[in-house]
């Protein structure tokens, strides 16, 4: 059964602390990304990864880290200098950059 | 500076009825442009992909139109059902990536 999942569903955390979303893809995708959605508001690109161990910003990095260790798992860490991390969390994966995106679930993390 | 709008950010059709949906924007040269249709709480899914050079695209019921002169995607479902009742989103090319706009909430009333 091909497809991306993310975990958790939600997550809650108090400010001041790091926290890692999971994002894990058996699609044999090459690209995958991170997107934030807040209310009202498109999706906005957080980091994208073409390939294993290459990983670039995308428009709103500030604040957050990612690794590419394995073509399956993207992990998006959300730092404390991120100033207002609460939000829905997306990954997505696509054959190459610029290929229809394949969304995960989504985490919606709140942070008080 | 660079801007992607969608029409109105809620719109309500009677079942049966043709809806339409548009997508503008300012400042890119899309190469291409998708739609994708995102269920609360839920990752989009992919609907449609049209390129620069494609003037109308076809998926049953569903009609995307792309006019780089306007700056502007249309987005068409005909016979409309209470099933595609969901918040619409279009993504243009932009570089290496897609730069989605802000997403249409559709409601399709019985």
């Amino acid at each position: 059964d091909g497809g991306i999942t993310q975990s958790p569903k939600y997550l809650f955390r108090k400010e001041g602390q790091n926290v890692t979303l999971s994002c894990e893809q058996n699609l044999n995708h090459d690209a995958m990304y991170w997107y934030r959605q807040d209310p009202g508001q498109g999706l906005r690109l957080i980091y994208y990864s073409q390939i294993v161990n290459d990983f670039q910003k995308g428009d709103i990095a500030e604040g957050y880290s990612v690794s590419r260790e394995k073509k399956e798992s993207f992990p998006l860490t959300v730092t404390s200098a991120q100033k207002n991390p609460t939000a829905f969390y997306l990954c997505a994966s696509s054959m190459m950059t610029g290929d229809e995106q394949y969304f995960g679930p989504g985490t919606r993390l709140t942070v008080t | 500076s660079q801007k992607i709008e969608q029409n109105s950010e809620a719109l309500n059709i009677q079942e049966g009825k043709t809806a339409t949906l548009t997508c503008n924007y300012t400042n890119y040269s899309p190469a291409y442009l998708q739609w994708y249709r995102q269920d609360p709480g839920r990752g989009p899914v992919f609907l449609l992909l049209i390129r620069e050079n494609e003037k109308e695209k076809r998926k049953e019921r569903l009609k995307v139109t792309f006019d780089t002169t306007l700056k502007q995607s249309l987005f068409h479902i005909t016979a409309s059902q209470p099933a595609d009742s969901a918040t619409y989103l279009c993504a243009l090319a932009a570089g290496q990536n897609f730069v989605f706009g802000p997403g249409t909430r559709l409601s399709v009333l019985p």
